[in-house]
């Protein structure tokens, strides 16, 4: 199988840092995406790892660990509009989603 | 630059009847897919093309067929519609990276499909 498990739910604070895990099975994918999804609009693409070691991009960073099947994605100085779906998704001859983690910024 | 077109954006269906979700790119990208969104469940892949003519299943392909005669093109059609398949379709686009894996999808604003 080529299972991704990522958090439901995430709740955090205007201003505060924010991390949210993934994992997967390592022999399904070769490198993994981060895509943010608002209420009501198509995903759009954040990140992506296909080495070891952390990307940074601004206010969101990325890691992945490929022995580990894990990864993270770190958003920093939270804002109300950071407030959306996160979804992780595995690389390989197809792309496949987690389920996606909901992340309410609060004031 | 239009990117990734998808028709229509709102579509009711009765059981049983049919129709085809329209789907097009003007960025010359191979990668070609189908996914629905259903609440809790995250994106599903139905089926993929990964050029001109050849197409293969997903995750979720029962119900679903598809074709690719051109490189812009990919339509999704469902031969006999189900309530089980009411749910929000996106159509997603990527150049091909490295050989055999994809890189950045770009999607289509989705359809909206209820089957009553």
């Amino acid at each position: 199988g080529q299972n991704i498990d990522q958090p439901t739910e995430m709740t955090a604070t205007e201003g505060a840092i924010v991390q949210i895990n993934c994992t997967y099975q390592t022999s399904g994918f070769n490198g993994l995406f981060w895509y943010q999804q608002h209420a009501g609009e198509a995903p759009t693409f954040l990140s992506y790892n296909v080495l070891d070691g952390l990307e940074e991009k601004g206010r969101f960073s990325s890691f992945l660990s490929r022995s580990k099947g894990y990864s993270y994605l770190l958003l920093k100085e939270l804002q109300m509009k950071d407030s959306a779906s996160y979804l992780c998704a595995g690389r390989g001859f197809k792309t496949i989603f987690g389920a996606g983690t909901r992340l309410f910024v609060k004031a | 630059n239009a990117g990734v077109t998808q028709t229509p954006k709102f579509q009711v269906l009765k059981t049983g009847q049919s129709m085809t979700l329209q789907c097009a790119q003007d960025m010359n990208h191979e990668y070609m897919s189908w996914y629905r969104q259903d609440p809790g469940m995250g994106l599903r892949l139905i089926h993929y093309s990964v050029g001109a003519g050849i197409t293969d299943q997903g995750e979720v392909p029962n119900g679903y067929n598809v074709s690719r005669s051109t490189t812009e093109d990919f339509p999704l059609r469902l031969l006999s519609a189900a309530p089980s398949q009411t749910s929000v379709y996106f159509c997603a686009s990527s150049p091909t990276g490295v050989p055999a894996n994809t890189g950045e999808l770009f999607f289509g604003e989705g359809s909206r499909l209820t089957v009553l």
